[in-house]
């Protein structure tokens, strides 16, 4: 099945320092959604955009939705240790119910 | 998340042996989705239900099996078929309208 491109895969990063991380598709979305998971978790839902060029703040955390409708970005401010783990994006396209999933990204945070 | 739960959180079977792993919501929400997830993977699609009696396939759908009676519940049977059942498994829910997709805290599911 179709996954997304998510990069980096991985990162490690002081304490204190921003986050970036990204995730492009072969196809034109018109929903991107932001996951954070923790271990043996579910997956908890960040933040979501519904528009081409949206962004959106959820606290320390952006998002953007890309104006191609092909890509989402998420940027974190000024990470704490509580930001470790895995983060997701997904995207679903007109007419469907189908979310395709990234690969994730998983951070670890130093302090 | 809120309103929708999973049991059991953890699981055993031996091989052979079919295994139905429980979804249920209170939030009303029309869609209902089954993902699995591997170490260090993303999520993939089992199967998916947007109105009751009615389900499609997602992308690894072989050896697995459900059902949509009431709209507040979407069971998910592991069958024997299953060459490969050991993974965590994620239920999942969506309004017809609003984009927003909310999960369940996971059942981990081992084959001994």
């Amino acid at each position: 099945g179709q996954q997304l491109n998510q990069s980096p895969q991985s990162m490690f990063i002081q304490e204190g320092e921003d986050v970036s991380m990204n995730c492009t598709s072969s196809s034109i979305f018109n929903t991107w959604l932001w996951y954070k998971q923790d271990p043996g978790e579910g997956p908890v839902l960040l933040i979501a955009l519904y528009k081409a060029g949206e962004l959106t703040s959820n606290g320390r955390l952006t998002a953007q939705f890309g104006i191609t409708r092909k890509d989402s970005f998420l940027n974190i401010s000024a990470s704490i240790p509580s930001d470790v783990g895995i983060y997701f994006c997904a995207g679903r396209t007109s007419g469907t119910y189908k979310y395709i999933f990234g690969t994730g990204t998983r951070l670890k945070v130093l302090a | 998340d809120g309103g929708i739960t999973q049991s059991p959180k953890y699981l055993f079977r031996k091989e052979g042996q079919n295994v139905t792993l429980s979804c249920e919501q209170n939030l009303n929400h029309d869609a209902m989705y089954w993902y699995r997830q591997d170490p260090g993977q993303g999520l993939r699609l089992i199967y998916y239900s947007q109105i009751v009696n009615d389900f499609q396939k997602g992308d690894i759908a072989e050896g697995y099996s459900v059902s949509r009676e009431k709209k507040e519940s979407f069971p998910l049977t592991v069958t024997s078929a299953q060459k490969n059942p050991t993974a965590f498994y994620l239920c999942a829910i969506s309004g017809l309208d609003a984009g927003e997709l909310f999960f369940g805290e996971g059942s981990r599911l081992t084959v001994l």
